[in-house]
């Protein structure tokens, strides 16, 4: 049983173009998470999304466009890929409450930019 | 959220307890101590957590100083399968908050696990 899964697990494309990484939780959670680790193994969040609703952005540029059509769903759409938006891009979910403390993280999917 | 210093890498035989230790000297009351691990080309895994008491589950001890400015993950018995970047994370509260389950994470220690 996937907790947390994306699609694709590779993504190699052309400068310029347009892509969509899927993310789906099976969990029930009612929050979820794009993260973005780059070459230097650095993690950063990207996105948080809770019941739909965006909570955090941190600084991403406007071509990053998360979307979350049902709680169970984040979807990243990427506009106008640059070389520099090349890494791995990580989804994660929790459950919103004062009674969660872990996240639960899918098993990333490698965009590479030509 | 308050900074973490972890070293950059370890190495521990097979069978024996890796002691990863992790400096969180800014850490405020209402921060907690969290530990992932991430093995290569997977996602971050959650192994513990803990606000000043010390904690163990099935994969590992947390233990905080009574000062709360660091703290050491233990794994008891490591296999190689413990070959992992483990990631100490210090953040406010819970799952609400400001932060809103934001996870910073740092660099890491590189815990190398050999037979």
């Amino acid at each position: 049983d996937t907790a947390v899964s994306q699609t694709p697990k590779y993504l190699v494309t052309q400068m310029g173009n347009d892509k969509s990484i899927k993310c789906e939780q099976n969990l029930g959670h009612d929050t979820m998470y794009w993260y973005k680790q780059d070459s230097k193994k650095f993690l950063k969040i990207m996105f948080s999304y809770n019941n739909k609703e965006l909570i955090i952005n941190e600084t991403v540029p406007n071509r990053f466009s998360p979307k979350s059509p049902d709680k169970a769903h984040l979807n990243l759409h990427i506009n106008s890929l640059e070389l520099g938006d090349s890494a791995v891009y990580f989804c994660a979910s929790s459950p919103f409450s004062r009674s969660s403390y872990e996240q639960y993280f899918g098993p990333g999917t490698r965009l590479t930019v030509t | 959220d308050a900074k973490t210093t972890q070293p950059t890498s370890m190495d521990c035989a097979e069978g024996r307890a890796a002691n990863l230790p992790c400096n969180h000297s800014t850490i405020s009351g209402n921060e907690y101590v969290y530990w992932y691990r991430q093995i290569h080309s997977q996602g971050p895994q959650y192994i513990i957590h803990g606000l000043k008491n010390n904690e163990t589950n099935e994969m590992a001890s947390l233990i905080i100083t009574e000062d709360r400015k660091s703290s050491t993950l233990i794994l008891p018995h490591a296999t190689l399968r413990d070959t992992a970047v483990y990631y100490c994370i210090v953040r406010e509260g819970r799952g609400g908050g400001t932060s809103y389950g934001k996870l910073t994470f740092g660099q890491g220690t590189i815990l190398t696990v050999h037979p």
